[in-house]
């Protein structure tokens, strides 16, 4: 459906800072995480993934955490720059299922 | 060298009207989908396919008809458009059928922005 009535988060950060994106899913089978970046008048584009059976996994920059007691992931960017600034999404996965599904969106503002 | 490139990138249409977005990519990727995201920037998957073949139809009205001639294609037909169908559309590919073991990582061309007066 719709994103009717839903609101985009904004995360306002400062250069230089670290950032950290989080992200909530409802659903038990999701085992496969995916986080997305997209810029402005852009399409998005694939930042690092995550399977269910790991709790961290690094990329430049980038980490991500995995809760599935709490069903919770984060993205943290470390030394946060201008070119972050774009809105980022996780994206999960069922087994199974042959489809990537894209949650509602955070917007990293970068403070210059 | 654009991997994945949808056209128009912008089209401004009347309702009732038919329109078609085309997309194409040029990774050697025999899955394809359309997303379509609206104005608040929620990204929903609509239809893919793997080597022509439709995988997914996101309980998508039927007005919308995709078509695969082949796998570095797939166009999107739109019959008697409406407000709602007003939104960005895009195109994505991937090696393989999306989701573990095969990938996450989506290919996604720049969107064009369908606005239906």
């Amino acid at each position: 459906g719709e994103s009717v009535g839903l609101h985009l988060p904004t995360l306002s950060v400062q250069e230089g800072d670290n950032s950290i994106i989080n992200c909530a899913y409802s659903n038990s089978a999701s085992d496969y995480f995916i986080w997305y970046k997209q810029e402005s008048g852009k399409g998005p584009q694939f930042i690092i993934d995550i399977r269910s059976n790991m709790d961290k996994r690094q990329g430049q920059r980038v980490t991500v955490l995995l809760n599935k007691t709490v069903k919770h992931l984060s993205l943290q960017i470390a030394a946060t720059q201008p070119g972050d600034s774009a809105v980022y999404f996780c994206a999960e996965n069922i087994r199974g299922y042959q489809k990537v599904t894209f949650g509602i969106g955070t917007k990293l503002q970068v403070i210059p | 060298d654009t991997a994945v490139s949808q056209t128009p990138k912008y089209l401004v249409t009347q309702m009732g009207n038919d329109k078609s977005i085309k997309c194409e990519q040029n990774l050697g990727h025999d899955t394809m989908y359309w997303y379509k995201q609206d104005s608040k920037k929620f990204l929903k998957i609509m239809f893919s396919y793997n080597n022509k073949e439709l995988i997914i139809n996101e309980t998508v009205p039927n007005r919308f008809s995709p078509k695969s001639p082949d796998k570095a294609h797939l166009n999107l037909h739109i019959n008697s458009l409406e407000l709602g169908d007003s939104a960005v559309y895009f195109c994505a590919s991937s090696h393989g059928l999306a989701g573990f073991p095969n990938t996450g990582e989506l290919f996604f061309g720049e969107g064009s922005r369908l606005t239906v007066l």
